[in-house]
């Protein structure tokens, strides 16, 4: 069956400029959750929600950083006026059950700001 | 923030030999699971290990886990080029997260 996707797989933006990342879940996973991957590092929390519900937001780095999943299942992050420190892979991933404990990657989306 | 801390983080072997990779990490778990990446790929879960288990197999995989130690160690046995990756240890303390580390990058020569 499908796996997770995500687009763009690369986008770059200027500084200043507006961003949205797509994720494509898993058909019928409870769970979805966004990852922010830096250049030599492991993907680190950003976010989380079960179905349309928003329950963990305390990894997004800044206020200019907005996801939502209005009817539980695409999701989308939004990064506003990006900054040059915005640049990382930006990992989906989704879980069938609430919690997430076996979590299924996305290819992930690579954001590069200039 | 980075809970796991993988010990050594770059490796290099011939084809057929073992690789070993150790992850550490601060807090108590509920499980501590080990996930694959390369370009090809992205990340792909290989094996998860829960705080009341000591050792797990799967396929060429072996996990240990020393919770007294809060250690886990990833054994690969006779690599092969496609294990060419970076491996990350993940902690799962039950709120919805996965803590990574920094990753090991394993290169396998054929």
């Amino acid at each position: 069956g499908a796996g997770v996707s995500q687009s763009p797989r690369y986008k770059v933006a200027k500084r200043g400029q507006d961003v949205a990342l797509r994720c494509d879940p898993i058909s019928g996973h409870v769970s979805l959750f966004w990852y922010q991957q830096a250049l030599g590092q492991g993907p680190e929390f950003l976010t989380y929600f079960q179905n349309e519900a928003q329950l963990d937001k305390s990894g997004l780095p800044s206020d200019r950083f907005f996801a939502e999943r209005p009817e539980g299942s695409v999701s989308t992050l939004k990064i506003q006026r990006t900054q040059q420190e915005d640049s990382a892979v930006y990992l989906c991933a989704s879980s069938l059950y609430r919690g997430g404990e076996t979590q299924y990657f996305g290819p992930g989306t690579r954001l590069l700001v200039l | 923030s980075q809970q796991g801390e993988e010990d050594p983080q770059a490796l290099s072997i011939q084809e057929g030999e073992n690789a070993t990779m150790n992850c550490s990490y601060k807090t108590s778990i509920n499980n501590l699971q080990w996930y694959r990446q390369n370009s090809g790929r992205g990340l792909v879960h290989l094996i998860l290990i829960r705080s009341n288990e000591r050792e797990k197999h799967s396929g060429r995989l072996r996990v240990t886990l020393d919770t007294s130690k809060k250690s886990s160690s990833l054994l690969i046995t006779a690599s092969r080029a496609a294990d060419t990756a970076s491996y990350f240890c993940a902690t799962f303390y039950g709120n919805n997260r996965l803590a990574f580390g920094k990753g090991n990058q394993v290169v396998v020569i054929p």
